[in-house]
């Protein structure tokens, strides 16, 4: 049973366009969300997080919308780089307080930012 | 230089002989935690553990077992492998309080 479901598996976009990448959760018990980034052969790193008395947070290029009726998340990159390429990952979790004790992550999108 | 590290990064062994996959990390981190990264599955808590001598199931504990008798270590074992082991292993640490895990660069196990 996947909890936390991004639908695509991949995603092309030029640079200097946005990237949008989706996630839909089911369990209305996550609190906390968090998207990582992972490039082949390391370890995902943290990208970003929101918790859910917000619906918007903001780090640069990067901005993650929650909408919690729906039980989606989103991530936009903008504008997007070619270093951007990378697998994102979409995790939440039911601890608040952002302990991330216990995460459960999404399949993963692989992002191609083309020239 | 902060980090966490595992070893091996590469394994290639036989169902039923132990093995141990060794997690190290030198921030001082109270939370540790291991995942596995499947095809089509994403990545999937195994264990985790928020200090010394406290450890907890993830969603697939099943077949693995982890200690936590220093801060610093975090060893995954599994006793008896079976080819449905067969996967990339992260470890992570955090501080607790704080949303963000610092991962290891992974370990790929290969059991036949």
């Amino acid at each position: 049973d996947q909890q936390v479901k991004q639908n695509s598996p991949s995603l092309s976009v030029q640079e200097g366009r946005i990237s949008i990448l989706n996630c839909d959760y089911t369990n209305s018990m996550f609190d906390y969300f968090l998207w990582y980034k992972k490039y082949p052969a390391e370890g995902p790193t943290f990208l970003i997080s929101i918790s859910s008395i917000k619906d918007k947070n903001e780090d640069g290029r990067f901005t993650v919308f929650l909408n919690k009726s729906a039980k989606h998340l989103s991530l936009h990159i903008v504008p997007s780089q070619p270093g951007d390429s990378a697998v994102y990952f979409c995790a939440a979790s039911k601890e608040r307080a952002g302990t991330a004790s216990k995460l459960t992550f999404g399949t993963g999108t692989r992002l191609q930012v083309t020239l | 230089e902060a980090q966490v590290t595992q070893n091996p990064r590469y394994l290639i062994t036989v169902t039923g002989k132990k093995l141990t996959v060794t997690c190290s990390q030198n921030m001082n981190h109270e939370y540790m935690s291991w995942y596995r990264q499947d095809p089509g599955l994403g990545l999937r808590q195994i264990y985790y553990s928020m200090n010394v001598e406290v450890t907890d199931k993830g969603d697939v504990p099943e077949g693995y077992k982890v200690s936590r008798k220093e801060k610093r270590n975090f060893p995954l074992i599994l006793e008896s492998p079976s080819p449905n082991q067969t996967s990339l292993y992260f470890c992570a640490s955090g501080v607790l309080g704080s949303n963000e895990q610092f991962f290891g660069p992974g370990t790929r196990l290969t059991v036949l």
